[in-house]
Formats: C-alpha cells, structure tokens, sequence
C-alpha cells in the first residue's frame, strides 16, 4: 500500500508557467518533506514542514503542510529548465516510519 | 562535511560477477540506508543501520548483502545477480531516530547487468 500519493505523476509545462503538485495520503505525519532530484544524482532535501497549516518559501517554490498534516503541496512560480527533475514528498509517520510519495516527473521546456 | 560519497559511480557487471558498493559519510549520522530506484519512480528500501547494526531488512534477496564496517561507512556486496537488479543504487544517512530532518542522500551507483 502506497501510503502518498503524488498527483500529477508527469507534468510537461512551458518555461514560465505555474505549477503546484500535490501529496496526499490518508495517514497522519509528524513531518513532510520535499526532495527534488536531477537525472543520475540523488535526492535534495529542499525542505521539512512540521505543523499543520505551516507554510514556508524557498526562493520561488512555496511549500504548505495540510492542517490536519496529511497532505501537502509544492507551488512553482515562473518555472524555469533548471526546475526540471524528479519531486518527491516523504512523510514521517508518528511511529518514525518513513516514506517516499510515488513522485511527479516534471520537465520544463525552455 | 555534509556529504555522502558513494563508489563507483557507475558500475556495468555480469550476472557471475561479484563486485561491492561503497558509501560514505562524516556527518555523524548513526542511521544509514541503502536505496534501490527505477527510473523515474520513488526509491524503494532496501536496508537499514542503525548504530552499525542491521535493523531493517526489507525482504531483500541475499544476493545482496550488506555491511557496515563503522559509523562512517556502508557496502554493499553484490552476487550473482540478474538483469531486473539493474538500477540505480542510493545510500542515505540520517540522525537516528529523527527522522523529522530528513536524509542526505548520496549521488548513487548506477548498475547495470548483463
């Protein structure tokens, strides 16, 4: 069982275009994170969201944790090439499980 | 340092060979992981140190098998294993038990077998 689930899996925009991709699970986190990951590198931690409702920005990304902190979001404004890569939320469970969303394929096209 | 190093980085091997992948790190992390990741498909876990010591085996073949020889460093030894392994190969470490931070992940080994 997939504990969170990314939507949209794929998603092909135009070079500044707005983007949000969503993480959803019908469990509870004690923390959210958000990975960006380039092709043949690892994961990048871009940022962890610990209390329902928070909302934290990280240049042109905004990140939010759902206030009941089983979901969450990841808005990009005015995408640009170098944005392309593969995102991935991650969630702590509160028995200190950890796992990975099913991940959003993002390309942006110059 | 805020670094995990993982060796080689890319590695094409027959399905008689053995060979081993290295991963380390000086963060003083006491958790670290190994990773398995398909193309464009979140990673799935494979195995879990805690203090040097095996605590999480996720039903991996044993033609894996890892090894921790310290706090620093993590292998993993690879034997007779089939094309479907193909993949690449992540090691993260993190501060146990907090997992709220986060794990630093390494660049991966890129594996290939034929």
């Amino acid at each position: 069982t997939q504990l969170l689930e990314q939507s949209p899996q794929f998603l092909s925009i135009q070079e500044g275009e707005n983007l949000t991709v969503y993480c959803n699970s019908s469990s509870v986190f004690s923390s959210l994170q958000w990975y960006r990951q380039e092709p043949g590198e690892g994961p990048v931690l871009l940022v962890t969201v610990v209390t329902g409702g928070e909302v934290k920005k990280l240049k042109r990304l905004t990140f939010q944790f759902g206030d009941a902190r089983k979901d969450s979001s990841l808005h990009i404004t005015a995408a640009q090439p170098g944005d392309t890569g593969l995102y991935l939320c991650a969630g702590a469970s509160t028995g200190n499980q950890f796992y990975f969303g099913t991940g959003t394929s993002l390309t942006v096209i110059p | 340092d805020t670094e995990v190093t993982q060796t080689p980085k890319h590695l094409v091997m027959g399905m008689t060979n053995k060979k081993s992948l290295k991963c380390e790190q000086h963060m003083g992390h006491r958790a670290m992981y190994w990773y398995k990741q398909k193309a464009k498909k979140p990673p799935e876990l494979m195995f879990v140190y805690s203090y040097e010591k095996l605590s999480i085996n996720e039903s991996v073949p044993s033609r894996f098998s890892p090894e921790c020889p310290n706090s620093s460093l993590l292998n993993l030894h690879l034997h007779a294993l089939q094309p479907e392994d193909s993949a690449l190969y992540l090691c993260a470490s993190s501060q146990e038990g907090i997992t709220a931070y986060g794990y630093t992940f390494g660049s991966g080994t890129r594996l290939t077998v034929v």
